[in-house]
């Protein structure tokens, strides 16, 4: 079973507006964390935000925000006030303890921010 | 420079062809990954390093490829008798943190290699 799912492979969003890319999850070890990376065309990675598995609130750095719903095993990116250079593929990503700390990718998002 | 250090940034070699891809972590860097992604696609996980324990080869496409890491710190990706669909941007990643599950990735601009 693939451990990081992103159902979307592509997205648009109207300049100003706020978009959601969604990530679920699947594991058992109770300690994990999620991560969030942008691609632009460009190709450098550039990590974006960090939510650890015991983590209370939901992660947010600057006008990204996490929606962690443990329960649902669903750790969704929030783009707000979109920006062109905004437009890029994202990446959800999982580190698990139990797996010694390796990291594991989603299939990834396109966002393409219209003007 | 302080980041993670790719080698060749881009490489054109002829099928049947070996060919060597180098990565310098970020110094201090326990884990270390080899990552290819072919154009406009997802990361295909190859191999990851971490510490002295044995690397994880899982996603080694083929006994074709193979990878070392000297000393715990530069690593070599090597392709042997290339095909073409091995053409793809083959990139390497660090972090500082090992079994943990803290720590982002650090990317290198990765290695583009051509296979004609």
């Amino acid at each position: 079973a693939q451990k990081i799912t992103q159902t979307q492979p592509g997205m648009f969003v109207q300049e100003k507006e706020a978009v959601t890319l969604d990530c679920t999850y699947d594991t058992s070890d109770p300690s994990y964390g999620l991560f969030w990376y942008k691609q632009p065309s460009s190709g450098e990675m550039i990590f974006l935000i960090y939510q650890g598995s015991y983590d209370q609130q939901n992660a947010t750095e600057g006008r990204y925000s996490l929606n962690f719903q443990k329960a649902r095993k669903s750790a969704n990116l929030v783009i707000s006030a979109s920006q062109l250079g905004d437009s890029a593929m994202y990446f959800c990503a999982m580190r698990e303890v139990e797996r010694a700390g390796k990291s594991t990718f989603g299939d990834g998002t396109t966002l393409t921010v219209k003007p | 420079g302080a980041g993670v250090s790719q080698s060749p940034s881009n490489k054109v070699t002829e099928k049947g062809k070996d060919v060597e891809l180098r990565c310098d972590p970020i110094s201090g860097h326990t884990a270390l990954y080899w990552y290819r992604q072919s154009l406009g696609q997802g990361l295909e996980f190859l191999i990851y390093f971490q510490g002295n324990s044995a690397p994880d080869k899982s996603g080694l496409p083929s006994d074709r490829f193979s990878a070392e890491r000297t000393g715990g710190s530069v690593s070599t990706l090597t392709i042997q008798r290339t095909q073409q669909e091995d053409s793809a941007v083959y990139l390497c990643a660090s972090s500082l943190a090992a079994r943990t599950n803290t720590g982002e990735l650090f990317f290198g601009e990765g290695s583009r290699l051509t296979v004609l």
